[in-house]
């Protein structure tokens, strides 16, 4: 089965400065790979996917991924944080193999809020 | 395109009382999920519809849980007895998957803004 871990429940950064949010999966193959962004009393946004194309994602809001297989990560970054970033971040994971009973649901991790410093 | 809609937005209720929540999909989703997020927790997994067939339950599921999509559209999510445990947002996503071209599994889940339940 997979699962996904995310380091750092809390993260706290200035405005401007680096964003780097850390995601580790469990699987036996490669899987989907997925980054939600949640803000208060909202669902979830997708920030960027995964899908073993390109291994450096860009998404919405000048946020990236990359996909290291060796690492077993999928860690997410922004060059420099806005106040409007503040909020939780949660990855994903869902099965890539074909068949199974596991192909829809998504596997989240527990989520890191971001906090962004003026 | 309106988004995913979920009704109603809270809930509160007594323990031991029915509830029912209810999820539009986005027009011409044919894939529909339900989610459970309890406080400082990711989204856990319920169950999934393909059209009206339901195609996965989780073990989260128990007995008093019961989830619907008769026509392939909406969808409903009953919670029969309800426990303080049961307490949490319930999320609603939906997507499109096609048969071709999009690689199976990397459709996009479009989530809607959730039901809050309270159980007192």
């Amino acid at each position: 089965a997979q699962s996904v871990t995310q380091l750092g429940s809390h993260v706290s950064v200035s405005e401007g400065a680096l964003v780097l949010l850390r995601c580790n999966y469990s699987s036996s193959v490669p899987p989907y790979l997925f980054w939600y962004v949640q803000y208060p009393n909202q669902g979830l946004q997708l920030l960027l996917k995964y899908t073993s194309a390109a291994t450096l994602v860009k998404g919405i809001n000048g946020f990236e991924a990359e996909f290291k297989k060796s690492e077993t990560s999928f860690h997410l970054t922004k060059p420099s944080a806005h106040m409007s970033d503040a909020a939780e971040y949660f990855c994903a994971v869902r099965r890539s193999l074909p068949g199974g009973t596991s192909y829809g649901k998504l596997t989240f991790g527990q989520g890191t809020i971001l906090t962004v410093h003026p | 395109d309106t988004g995913v809609s979920q009704d109603p937005r809270h809930k509160i209720t007594k323990r031991g009382q029915n509830v029912t929540f209810r999820c539009d999909p986005i027009s011409e989703h044919n894939r529909l999920y339900w989610y459970r997020q309890t406080l400082g927790q990711g989204p856990e997994f319920l169950t999934y519809f393909q059209n009206e067939a339901q195609l996965e339950k989780s073990r989260l599921l128990s007995d008093r849980f019961s989830a619907e999509r008769p026509k392939g559209s909406f969808s409903t999510l009953e919670i029969q007895r309800t426990e303080q445990g049961d307490s949490a947002m319930y999320l609603c996503a939906s997507s499109y998957r096609t048969r071709q071209g999009e690689k199976r599994g990397a459709d996009t889940q479009y989530f809607g803004p959730g039901t809050r339940l309270t159980v007192l």
